[in-house]
């Protein structure tokens, strides 16, 4: 089954760092743009990271650039996500998504993982 | 940045109406670069249009969008049960629009 299964997502403190990880199973993950995109609980979409099948391009969003690193092992078809200097807006549903081959738009989407950040 | 306004916030209809929800930018969007996702409560989003215009795979042909230039549309015909979602908007893979809530009247 073509799917995204994201996992890492916890509890931390304002200040703390986090890891998420982004498991891809029944395609190759480096044919694939891929991006982070996260929910804050009952609010709209934000868009986070992009990186590039090669993982040679990436950008980040105003909101995070400096905190957070996106990064990818295409040997383990898995994409990761960073976070550091956690703060309470961070928190939120932690999504990975696949672009759409020869498009900007994302066709795969995981089920997510949540981070919240709270003293 | 190019912010995306999605209006109405919600939209109110029965069954077998047709839903008609706007994306404006606030710059020019290239019509290749404008996508549609549709969310259900407790699931990630869904793709439905890319390209301003095109379904994307499974999508039924009741969904079309539209528009070019500042002004993109959503059109749900004759909707069905299962459509009553949000509904947002996307530019470039960046920014999202805030989101239209089509729900049953």
């Amino acid at each position: 089954e073509v799917q995204l299964v994201e996992s890492g997502g916890g509890l931390r403190q304002p200040g703390g760092s986090l890891r998420l990880s982004c498991a891809a199973s029944g395609f190759t993950l480096s044919g694939y743009e891929m991006n982070w995109v996260r929910q804050s609980p009952g609010k709209g979409l934000e868009w986070l990271s992009y990186i590039s099948g090669s993982g040679k391009t990436i950008y980040y969003a105003n909101s995070v650039e400096g905190r957070f690193a996106i990064s990818r092992d295409n040997t383990d078809n898995s994409l990761y996500l960073q976070m550091n200097s956690l703060r309470a807006e961070d928190t939120a549903l932690y999504y990975c998504a696949r672009g759409l081959y020869g498009s900007d738009a994302f066709d795969l989407w995981g089920q997510g993982t949540m981070v919240t950040v709270s003293s | 940045e190019t912010v995306l306004t999605q209006s109405p916030a919600t939209l109110s209809l029965s069954p077998g109406e047709r839903a008609t929800l706007s994306c404006r930018a606030s710059q020019y969007v290239s019509s290749n670069y404008l996508t549609w996702y549709q969310q259900k409560p407790g699931q990630a989003p869904r793709l439905l249009i890319y390209a301003s215009s095109s379904r994307a795979t499974g999508v039924p042909d009741r969904f079309s969008g539209s528009g070019s230039g500042r002004d993109f549309t959503l059109t749900i015909n004759r909707l069905e049960p299962e459509d009553f979602a949000v509904y947002y908007c996307q530019q470039y893979g960046r920014t999202f629009g805030q989101g239209t809530k089509v729900q049953i009247k």
